[in-house]
């Protein structure tokens, strides 16, 4: 069966500091992979896609990165963390392709508090 | 550009009294409605998927429904456990999902 994990569970960073989550899939392969960030009260919104190693799409232009190393493997980053930047973040799979998203499943998330 | 609304916000229900929650959207191209079950601190949990007008599932106490305009996610004599974040989301003519905001349920003993 299919497995998402998704770390940091929780953290705390000062402004300015750099950030890193990471997301491995396992039990799949050649996934369409997300991150997801969700406000306190909010919906959830879309930062960026994958549809293969090294293809990163993204929705927010802000100050945070995506990178896909390997097919399973989605990581999430920023060289200077913002306030605005605090927020729980999701990692999400799906198979389906041409054009098709399907249901995602999604990780466990991280929180993350910028101070 | 697309949309969609949940409502209401929050609601709270006795266990086994029955009720509804909304899911309005404005999208060009539906591909697909799902609805997702979020307990607090955790990731969304995938519930339904619904592709037409007219089609509904069913999964335990819940059953979701779909119209050109909106869905409705039935509860059915919930119980506590139920007591949940319910999201709904939609996909058009692009590669991503939108969310709603979200409807906040709790079922009191």
């Amino acid at each position: 069966s299919q497995t998402i994990h998704q770390w940091p569970a929780t953290l705390v960073q000062p402004v300015g500091s750099p950030l890193s989550l990471e997301c491995t899939v396992e039990g799949t392969s050649n996934p369409n992979l997300y991150w997801y960030r969700q406000a306190a009260g909010r919906g959830l919104q879309l930062l960026f896609y994958s549809v293969g190693i090294g293809q990163i799409s993204s929705e927010v232009p802000q100050n945070l990165s995506a990178s896909r190393p390997q097919d399973r493997q989605f990581i999430l980053s920023s060289k200077k963390l913002l306030l605005s930047d605090s927020g729980f973040y999701l990692c999400a799979w799906s198979v389906l392709g041409g054009g098709w998203i399907g249901e995602l499943f999604f990780g466990e998330g991280s929180r993350l508090t910028v101070l | 550009e697309d949309q969609v609304t949940q409502s209401p916000e929050a609601l709270r229900l006795q266990e086994g009294e029955s009720s509804s929650l909304n899911c309005s959207y404005t999208v060009s191209g539906l591909r697909g409605l799902f609805w997702y079950r979020q307990d607090p601190g955790k990731g969304p949990e995938f519930l339904f998927t619904l592709y037409s007008a007219g089609e509904e599932k069913e999964k335990e106490r819940l059953k979701a429904t779909l119209t050109k305009k909106e869905s409705f996610l039935h509860i059915t004599a919930p119980k506590p456990e139920d007591s949940a974040t319910y999201l709904c989301a939609v996909q058009a003519e692009t590669q991503k999902l939108v969310f709603g905001q979200g409807t906040r349920l709790t079922i009191n003993p």
